[in-house]
């Protein structure tokens, strides 16, 4: 199993569609965790952190289950900007700031 | 702020040859990482730094592969030598406690070995 494991892509929504990203990882004692976006040919970008309690930036939700070990990514309303790849980041708790990326779930948002 | 600093942003290189990569984190940030990207493998931790002191190497392909931070300003990662399979771009990233274990990434340099 691997360490972070994203859903498979690529997801291809319609604008103003709600689309939902889940993330397993299988460190109990993970710490912490990030979505990052990636554009083609560019570096990946933090897009937010996620918090035990949940978290929302505008038309984005983010929401940490510790007893399912999963996160999930909630876009509203998508545009076609948010046409990316998503990259779960789980932290990994005995390498210190050592973290584990997702392989990238992507996102394909259409006209 | 500048950002992470990567150079150069491409490099095509022949097989044998040695190539370098260089890095300049976001002042203030102590910890410092290398990695690879490729279609196949994705995202690839290389080594970490922290305090300018490396803390985990065990990504690196092989021998071939070295990578020093002399100073907080500065990193470099070098092949040696390189080959068609080293091929991918290369993402050095910086961090710091303030930023909550969250990475800020450089441009990346895209190696082409061949």
């Amino acid at each position: 199993r691997k360490e972070v494991e994203q859903d498979p892509g690529p997801f291809n929504v319609p604008e103003g569609a709600t689309v939902a990203f889940n993330c397993t990882y299988s460190n109990s004692a993970s710490q912490s965790f990030f979505w990052y976006r990636q554009d083609c040919r560019k570096e990946p970008k933090l897009l937010m952190s996620v918090y035990s309690s949940g978290n929302e930036d505008g038309r984005f939700t983010a929401q940490l289950n510790r007893a399912s070990q999963y996160i999930s990514l909630l876009i509203r309303d998508s545009k076609l900007s948010d046409s990316a790849t998503y990259l779960c980041v789980v932290n990994n708790p005995t390498g210190g700031f050592k973290t584990i990326f997702g392989a990238g779930t992507r996102l394909f948002v259409k006209a | 702020d500048a950002g992470v600093i990567q150079s150069p942003r491409h490099e095509v290189t022949e097989m044998g040859q040695e190539v370098t990569l260089r890095c300049k984190p976001i002042s203030g940030h102590n910890s410092l990482f290398w990695y690879r990207q490729t279609m196949m493998r994705g995202l690839e931790l290389l080594i970490y730094f922290n305090n300018n002191v490396p803390i985990d190497d065990s990504g690196m392909p092989e021998d071939r592969f070295s990578a020093k931070m002399p100073n907080a300003s500065f990193s470099t990662l070098k092949i040696q030598p390189s080959e068609p399979r080293d091929s991918a771009v290369y993402f050095c990233a910086s961090s710091s406690l303030t930023q909550g274990y969250g990475y800020t990434f450089g441009s990346g340099t895209r190696l082409t070995v061949v």
